[in-house]
């Protein structure tokens, strides 16, 4: 079993429809957990951090729910511009090591 | 204030040969961790490096190995390659050896083919 695991996808939506993504995570030992967004061919960046309870960015919120061990994002009013691939991350328990799952591909359509 | 830079950007080498893969972390960070992200899968870790020293290493056999130098770059180097080796190597950085507080940052990566 990976240690983060997520629906590959893909997600293919209208312009502003709201969708989410869950992912699980196996590793009690996690703290800190992530939600990166990867473009064609490009790095991974930091979309949003979810460090307790649930975190909130604009169209953007994340909840973790630590009983279940895991962790969603939801994109409101869904943009051309917000396809890429969603990677799901746990960090290790000192924090110095991330575990990233094999990512969610959105596709948002006009 | 420059991000991380890895070079070079593209590499092809043939099975069996020994590659060297360079990082240069962001201005004020200190800590290098390299992923290997195979097509279609997320990153893997591979290790970190933190005051020159191998902090911590993922399932990776010794044919990986790396390196940190005083002014915080590192490398990263691949012996006897193989098919599988192909993928693309992010560098991460970061302020300490956990990312949790800072948050780390990526660059743009190698894309290494091995033929």
């Amino acid at each position: 079993r990976k240690e983060v695991e997520q629906d590959p996808g893909p997600f293919n939506v209208p312009e502003g429809a709201t969708v989410a993504f869950n992912c699980t995570y196996s590793n009690s030992a996690s703290q800190s957990f992530f939600w990166y967004r990867q473009d064609c061919r490009k790095e991974p960046k930091l979309l949003m951090s979810v460090y307790s309870s649930g975190n909130e960015d604009g169209r953007f919120t994340a909840q973790l729910n630590r009983a279940s061990q895991y962790i969603s994002l939801l994109i409101r009013d869904s943009k051309l511009s917000d396809s890429a691939t969603y990677l799901c991350v746990a960090a290790g328990e000192y924090g110095n090591k991330l575990v990233f799952g094999a990512g969610t591909i959105l596709r948002v359509k006009s | 204030d420059a991000g991380v830079t890895q070079s070079p950007t593209h590499l092809i080498k043939t099975r069996g040969q020994q590659v060297t893969l360079r990082c240069s972390p962001k201005s004020g960070h200190d800590t290098v961790s390299w992923y290997q992200q195979a097509l279609g899968q997320g990153p893997q870790f591979i290790f970190q490096y933190y005051e020159e020293e191998e902090r911590q290493r993922g399932n990776f056999p010794d044919r990986f190995s790396g390196h940190q130098f005083p002014n915080y770059s590192s490398e990263l180097n691949v012996n006897a390659l193989l098919l599988g080796d192909s993928a693309l190597y992010l560098c991460a950085s970061s302020l300490g050896s956990s990312g949790r507080n800072y948050g780390y940052t990526f660059g743009s990566g190698t894309r290494l083919t091995v033929v």
